[in-house]
């Protein structure tokens, strides 16, 4: 039973680039949630996805919107791209009825902005 | 506010015992999260709390008092694969983590 799967794993951009990056939940679960981890910091939560909708989202700007599609898996997508947009990005994937507070977390998608 | 602390770091002996702390403040506090995260790598999952008490796994166990706004990860019998950050993060509303800095454990022979 694969786990939470993100790609690309590594990837370079320069300022100004847009970047997609993918998620694909854990079988069975059909929420998503993106996090932004820089460098020694803990992650911060952009935005979920249940039903193909952002359900909630945190305290990022309008470069940063994403996707869910019918099969659960979700795109994040950040246009403009900023030095500071350089981070670990995290998908994370639940069910929307929170059983035992299963939340968990892919490998992620490390972007570096030049 | 949403606000999340814990140490920014400590270190332990080998076989001992570590008590690592978190104090949160959140907004529809929906549980407590515990993570273990090794450098470069995704956090994993270690224990949720949503009632008050004490939940063992193994070496490891959790604690929650929600009147106090207060956690801790303990961790028995250290090896040196525990050398890591742990990170607390508190369950805001629906499914929504809000994680604290995170705080890195070192473990000496």
């Amino acid at each position: 039973d694969a786990g939470v799967t993100q790609s690309p794993t590594h990837l370079i951009k320069t300022r100004g680039q847009q970047v997609t990056l993918r998620c694909s939940p854990k079988s069975g679960h059909d929420t998503v949630s993106w996090y932004q981890q820089a460098l020694g910091q803990g992650p911060q939560f952009i935005f979920q996805y249940y039903e193909e909708e952002e359900r909630q989202r945190g305290n990022f700007p309008d470069r940063f919107s994403g996707h869910q599609f019918p099969n659960y898996s979700s795109e994040l997508n950040v246009n403009a791209l900023l030095l500071g947009d350089s981070a670990l990005y995290l998908c994370a994937s639940s069910l929307v009825s929170w059983e035992d507070g299963e939340l968990f977390f892919g490998e992620g998608s490390r972007l570096t902005v030049l | 506010g949403q606000n999340i602390d814990q140490p920014t770091e400590m270190t332990a002996t080998e076989g001992a015992i570590v008590q690592i702390n978190c104090t949160y403040q959140t907004s529809g506090f929906n549980g407590l999260f515990w993570y273990q995260q090794h450098a470069g790598e995704a956090p994993t999952f270690l224990s949720y709390n949503v009632l008050d008490g004490l939940e063992e796994k193994g070496r490891f166990s959790s604690f929650l008092s929600r009147s106090k706004g207060y956690s801790y990860l303990l961790l028995k019998e250290l090896q040196m694969k525990d050398s890591a950050s742990y990170l607390c993060a508190a369950a805001s509303g629906f499914q929504k983590l809000v994680f604290g800095t995170g705080t890195r454990l070192l473990v000496s022979p």
